[in-house]
């Protein structure tokens, strides 16, 4: 079935470094964009970044432009999100989400179920 | 960047009753609103898009209306597994947006 598996996150210390991987899987993973989201404790959802599918472009939130980058292995049907500068308003859940259609301003319709990043020292 | 503002913040209802949620942009979004339901400890579910089209699988009971600033997400008669927060999102403009969320809760 249509699937998103994220992984990576954990405990990291302020100014220190993380990567995430979403596995996708049950779809033609080079067809979508492939969006970011995170939800801080207790708070709502805060899209991050977007990558196109033949990754020509992307996008991202001004609170994590410049320190965030996001990159994808088509060969591999993975999603990746790097996490530079971290900082304890970065800890959240972190949702990898496909784009519903062929526009990059888009929808999410299939999400994964989340990866942990915790920045305390 | 364009601000989703949800109405109310927490709606207190009986399964059975006809919920109605709403959503203002702070500029026209045309139909390019989304809704999302979202359970505790689970990721967000996508129910409609662009205003008014259901997503795969959604239970009719589940409908959206609205265009430019004011959307409207109405749940026709509630079901014990409707209760949840909902979250409208835009697709517009970038960068993209949600609201706040809205609790629909069991009274």
């Amino acid at each position: 079935q249509v699937q998103l598996v994220e992984s990576g996150g954990g405990v990291v210390q302020p100014g220190r470094s993380l990567r995430l991987s979403c596995a996708a899987s049950g779809f033609t993973f080079s067809d979508y964009g492939m969006h970011w989201v995170r939800q801080a404790p207790g708070k709502g959802l805060e899209w991050v970044a977007v990558i196109w599918s033949d990754e020509s472009n992307r996008k991202f939130a001004d609170s994590v432009k410049g320190r965030f980058t996001i990159s994808r292995d088509n060969s591999k049907n993975t999603l990746y999100l790097q996490l530079n500068s971290l900082r304890a308003e970065d800890t959240a859940v972190y949702y990898c989400a496909r784009g519903r259609g062929s526009d990059y301003l888009d929808a999410f319709d299939i999400w994964g179920q989340g990866t942990m990043v915790t920045v305390s020292s | 960047e364009i601000v989703l503002t949800q109405s109310p913040a927490t709606l207190s209802l009986s399964p059975g009753q006809r919920a109605t949620l709403s959503c203002r942009a702070s500029q026209s979004v045309s139909s390019y609103l989304a809704w999302y339901q979202q359970k505790p400890g689970q990721a967000p579910r996508l129910l409609i898009y662009d205003a008014s089209n259901r997503a795969t699988g959604i239970p009719v009971r589940f409908s959206g209306s609205g265009s430019g600033t004011d959307f409207t997400l109405t749940i026709s008669s509630l079901e014990p597994e409707d209760f949840a927060v909902y979250y409208c999102q835009q697709r517009s403009n970038w960068p993209l947006t949600f609201g706040g969320g809205a609790k629909v809760e069991i009274k």
